[in-house]
């Protein structure tokens, strides 16, 4: 049972717009959520973060949106760059320690 | 320089001979992990530790051992690797109780079981 959902496996965005990618989650313990990103060739970096406990967390281009009654976060890149061509992973955890649950990924293309 | 190092990067092997991936971090990091990843199927964690002598299944253990013996490294061992186990493989690691959760990724092992 997939407990963390990206159900977009792609998305093309035109330079200079903004980027959303979506993540569902199932549990309602959850209460940590994280977003990575992964170029090729290369392990996956921590972008950005959510507690349960806020509805946004805004870092540079970068803003994580959190709907806790939908079970639904979104990430928000604006204004999108050629550098942001990646597969980004949305993950939650159940506290600060516990495992790390992650999605299947995303793969924005970022179009000149 | 805070790094995660997996070795080999790259390992071609055939079925039943075991082989050990080896993983270190230098960030004295108490938690360890390690994750595969397969196409369509993103990250799936294998095992996981959340210190020395500590440890606990993932989602897909099967197949898979590992130890802590040290605080810096977390080997991966596959006794008796099978061609379902070709994959990529990530260890990842980051400081217990850390406010934002974030994890460490090494650069990947891609094994290919022939």
């Amino acid at each position: 049972d997939q407990q963390v959902k990206q159900n977009s496996p792609s998305l093309s965005v035109q330079e200079g717009r903004i980027s959303i990618l979506n993540c569902d989650y199932t549990n309602s313990m959850f209460d940590y959520f994280l977003w990575y990103k992964k170029y090729p060739a290369e392990g996956p970096t921590f972008l950005i973060s959510i507690s349960s406990i806020k509805d946004k967390n805004e870092d540079g281009r970068f803003t994580v949106f959190l709907n806790k009654s939908a079970k639904h976060l979104s990430l928000h890149i604006v204004p999108s760059q050629p550098g942001d061509s990646a597969v980004y992973f949305c993950a939650a955890s159940k506290d600060r320690d516990d495992k790390i649950i992650f999605g299947k990924g995303t793969r924005l293309h970022i179009l000149p | 320089e805070a790094q995660v190092t997996q070795n080999p990067r790259y390992l071609i092997t055939v079925t039943g001979k075991k082989l050990t991936v080896t993983c270190s971090q230098n960030m004295n990091h108490e938690y360890m992990s390690w994750y595969r990843q397969d196409p369509g199927l993103g990250l799936r964690q294998i095992y996981y530790s959340m210190n020395v002598e500590v440890t606990d299944k993932g989602d897909v253990p099967e197949g898979y051992k590992v130890s802590r013996k040290e605080k810096r490294n977390f080997p991966l061992i596959l006794e008796s690797p099978s061609p379902n186990q070709t994959s990529l493989y990530f260890c990842a690691s980051r400081l217990a109780g850390q406010n934002t959760g974030e994890l460490f990724f090494g650069e990947g092992s891609r094994l290919t079981v022939l």
